[in-house]
């Protein structure tokens, strides 16, 4: 399944660095989500996206800033991040936010911090 | 917030026996989803309950949702390999919100 594409598949990076995760979805689709998921916690939900427009942010750090310019690209822009924030971050989308609709995701961005 | 616990958290099976794994809530469930997870994939869906006391086949898989709609199950039949990965269940929480649960890694011995 290719309908969402995550670029890069692996990201290494120290905590000073600033880097960017990319998620395009080609599905026509008009919500789209950032997921973290670590070796011992089931997926937690990052942000939420619906039309354009950020309808939640699940009590997440400062050190990750969501972008979603059009309702087929989303980023995760990343700075001084912490070796806890290590985990594969997962971008899904669905047809609407809130609704019944099931969510397809990427193949997820391996993240480690050094 | 609503959350869906997931039982058993690891299952270890026999090529060829069968497996349930359950997804119990403490509130009423307006519907779930059920998730696969390959190892080094990402979550892909299988299906969606809605009704009271539905069940839905797919292939050896057999999803119910209970009646109280409280609890569903996935039931997997002469499990075979590419049954190996993570099964999710997942609801709408406070806020209408999609919420998964920890998930059952099911590891299958040839």
């Amino acid at each position: 399944e290719t309908g969402v594409t995550q670029t890069p598949r692996h990201l290494v990076m120290g905590m000073t660095n600033k880097k960017s995760l990319k998620c395009e979805q080609h599905l026509g689709h008009n919500a789209m989500y950032w997921y973290k998921q670590s070796a011992k916690k089931p997926l937690e939900l990052m942000f939420v996206y619906n039309f354009k427009e950020q309808t939640e942010n699940n009590s997440v750090p400062s050190r990750f800033s969501p972008e979603c310019p059009n309702s087929s690209h989303l980023f995760l822009h990343l700075h001084t991040l912490q070796p806890e924030d290590s985990a594969l971050y997962l971008c899904a989308s669905s047809q609407e936010a809130y609704s019944n609709q099931p969510q397809h995701f990427g193949d997820g961005t391996r993240l480690s911090i050094l | 917030g609503q959350q869906v616990m997931q039982i058993p958290q690891y299952q270890h099976v026999q090529e060829g026996e069968d497996f349930t794994t359950y997804c119990n809530s403490s509130t009423t469930l307006s519907n779930i989803q059920w998730y696969k997870q390959r190892p080094g994939g990402h979550p892909v869906f299988l299906i969606q309950l809605v009704k009271s006391g539905e069940v839905k086949k797919q292939k050896r898989l057999t999803f119910q949702f209970g009646e109280a709609k409280k609890n569903s199950s996935l039931h997997i039949t002469a499990t075979q390999t590419t049954d190996v990965g993570t099964y999710f269940c997942a609801t709408k929480a406070a806020g209408n919100k999609l919420t998964f649960g920890g998930g059952t890694r099911v590891l299958v011995k040839p």
